[in-house]
């Protein structure tokens, strides 16, 4: 049974920088073809995809939050982390993993972030 | 980016009246269309995938049909359970995108 749990700040300062990580079991992220991706839901509004990762390390983005993105697998551990600078009460939102990385069949239970001063 | 045009945003029906959402891509996306269910609160369920695949449990009275730029989505019977918001996405190109969303409620 595959599983993600996010994990994270529910609160950050706007400038600041959000860490998130995804815990991910029931599969290796060590898999070539095996992706993990991120996906966030502000209140009220549709979902927006923001970035993913495949086991051989291959990283894709958003473009419009390009520049602002970072993710990371740990393998070892089973974990990806997305990293957001430069937050801004506009990136408050739910913020899921999911996998596989394309057809969004297991989603995390989503973590809700606040971007407030 | 390709845009998904989705509609309607929202709709009333009565319970075990048929339900139709439409999506619409911006260019060819041949059947990389998945749709998606969302409770309130809740992460988003898979239902359909490649537009017309019943994800595993699915219930029947759900149905995904097109190909290239213009989807359907189809409840046969609406159910109180089926209460939800719904969401088609197209992973043909990235970036993926989602339409923005049919919310369906039970008059």
């Amino acid at each position: 049974q595959i599983t993600l749990k996010e994990s994270g700040p529910t609160v950050v300062k706007p400038t600041q920088t959000l860490t998130l990580t995804c815990t991910f079991s029931g599969s290796s992220l060590r898999n070539n073809g095996v992706g993990v991706g991120w996906i966030r839901q502000p209140p009220g509004k549709a979902l927006e995809w923001l970035a993913l990762i495949y086991g051989d390390d291959d990283k894709r983005y958003s473009p419009s939050l390009e520049s602002r993105l970072t993710i990371t697998k740990d393998s070892s551990t089973n974990q990806v982390v997305l990293t957001m600078t430069n937050m801004d009460p506009v990136d408050t939102a739910t913020y899921y993993c999911v996998h596989p990385a394309l057809y969004l069949r297991h989603w995390g239970q989503g973590t809700l972030v606040t971007v407030s001063s | 980016d390709i845009q998904m045009t989705q509609s309607p945003s929202s709709m009333s029906a009565s319970e075990g009246d048929r339900v139709t959402i439409t999506c619409q891509a911006s260019q060819d996306i041949s059947n990389y269309l998945n749709w998606y269910q969302q409770k309130p609160g809740k992460a988003p369920k898979l239902l359909i995938y490649d537009a017309s695949n019943l994800d595993t449990g699915v219930p029947s009275r759900f149905r995904g049909s097109g190909s290239g730029t213009d989807f359907t989505f189809t409840i046969s019977s609406l159910q109180p359970e089926d209460i939800a918001t719904y969401y088609c996405q197209q992973f043909d190109d990235l970036p993926v995108t989602f339409g923005q969303g049919t919310k369906v409620e039970i008059k």
